[in-house]
């Protein structure tokens, strides 16, 4: 059974464009929750789609914003991008909500210059 | 506030000790208590997820207890390997469980 896949893995973006990753879920599962980990912030939740629906918001300004295909599949947008975006964005997946077990990704590393 | 602190921050042991990981939170409703091993540059990876009505939970050399009363959680590793060398994060989640809060980790080195 594959895990779940972040793509791209390393991505270098310039201050005002805007980015998207994407992650798709382990087979199966329905939840897909996205963080971002910094050195200085450690880990912090973005939100969390379940069955196409946001169902749960971080303390993150309205640039960062997902999405949820019918196939489970999950978009992350950042519009645009200032220096402080720059660090390792992680999905991970749950077979029902993330109150279960989750499984992380390899993460996208967003580098902005 | 809801918080979880971790410690300590960072440990260096010998290889084949054993070490005792911390977590403490203020996190209510508190729903689950997560800990994970991050190795550097990939994502985090479960060890063990404990609710309420759990007091410890083991995953091979890996031991986490959980004292819901004292809000606090350790994670203990036996025969520490070098490969136990990585940041250890706890994860506590909230009400329905759609709420998480994160420890900064505890980052271990094992040397031989």
């Amino acid at each position: 059974k594959a895990g779940v896949t972040q793509t791209p893995r390393y991505l270098i973006k310039t201050r005002g464009q805007q980015v998207t990753l994407s992650c798709s879920p382990i087979s199966g599962h329905r939840s897909v929750s996205w963080y971002q980990q910094t050195p200085g912030q450690g880990l912090q939740f973005l939100f969390e789609y379940f069955s196409e629906t946001q169902r749960n918001k971080g303390n993150f300004p309205g640039r960062f914003s997902g999405r949820q295909f019918s196939n489970s599949r999950s978009e992350m947008n950042v519009s645009t991008l200032e220096l402080g975006d720059s660090a390792l964005y992680l999905c991970a997946s749950s077979y029902l909500q993330s109150n279960t077990e989750a499984f992380f990704g390899q993460g996208t590393r967003l580098t902005v210059v | 506030k809801n918080q979880v602190e971790q410690s300590p921050q960072s440990l260096i042991i010998l290889e084949g000790k054993n070490c005792t990981l911390q977590c403490n939170y203020t996190v209510s409703p508190f729903s689950n208590l997560r800990w994970y091993k991050q190795d550097t540059g990939r994502g985090p990876v479960s060890l063990t997820i404990m609710t309420f009505s759990e007091n410890t939970k083991s995953n091979g050399r890996y031991t986490a207890t959980l004292d819901a009363d004292t809000k606090q959680s350790s994670l203990h590793i036996t025969a520490s390997q070098l490969s136990d060398s990585a940041s250890y994060i706890c994860v506590v989640s909230a009400g329905t469980g759609n709420q998480f809060y994160f420890g900064t980790g505890t980052s271990l080195t094992v040397i031989p």
